[in-house]
């Protein structure tokens, strides 16, 4: 069966330091890959997808990047953390269009 | 532009107390409606997808049923570890790729023992 790792699950870092969030997929091969972030009481807002190899795509324009150096390894990078990063980050995969996306459990990410 | 609301924002139920939890969208042509569970501090836990309208799916006290405008989630008799925020989601035809999953903001269910 397909798992889903996240790490770390809690991170405090102080304002202006760099981040490195890392997921991994287990039980398949190729998958759709995101992350997500979660404010406290707002819905999921989707921040980046990949589909293949080195291939990102960013929705939204902001203070972090994402790459893809394995096929089941997706990473959450930032060179400067604003205070405004700070959020629940959630990284997802699914097995193609029309299928549902499975998550892991999240990182809490403090920024202080 | 494609929208999901779900309702009511929040549900305070008996154990045992049966209702229904509502997701309603607007998007220019379902791929597929999933919802999902999730507990505090965890990621969504997916529940069941459905395609068309008059589709049901069943997991023990859980049944999702579609229309071409929203989709329920009825919960039969729950019990307190069925508590938590339930979330729906949609993929319209125009996306390729899963990019565009929209979430709606979720129902946060407690039910009382």
């Amino acid at each position: 069966s397909q798992t889903i790792h996240q790490w770390p699950a809690t991170l405090v870092q102080p304002v202006g330091s760099p981040l490195s969030l890392e997921c991994t997929v287990e039980g398949t091969s190729n998958p759709n890959l995101y992350w997500y972030r979660q404010a406290a009481g707002r819905g999921l807002q989707l921040l980046f997808y990949s589909v293949g190899i080195g291939q990102i795509s960013s929705e939204v324009p902001q203070n972090l990047s994402a790459s893809r150096p394995q096929d089941r390894q997706f990473i959450l990078s930032s060179k400067k953390l604003l205070l405004s990063d700070s959020g629940f980050y959630l990284c997802a995969w699914s097995g193609g269009v029309g299928q549902p996306q499975h998550f892991g459990d999240g990182t809490r990410l403090s920024i202080l | 532009e494609d929208q999901v609301t779900q309702s009511p924002e929040a549900l305070r139920l008996q154990e045992g107390e049966s209702s229904s939890l509502n997701c309603s969208y607007t998007v220019s042509g379902l791929r597929g409606l999933f919802w999902y569970r999730q507990d505090p501090g965890k990621g969504p836990e997916f529940l069941f997808t459905l395609y068309s309208a008059g589709e049901e799916k069943e997991k023990e006290r859980l049944k999702a049923t579609l229309t071409k405008k929203e989709s329920f989630l009825h919960i039969t008799a729950p019990k307190p570890e069925d508590s938590a925020t339930y979330l729906c989601a949609v993929q319209t035809y125009r996306d390729n790729y899963g990019q565009n999953f929209v979430f709606g903001p979720g129902t946060r269910l407690s039910v009382l023992p």
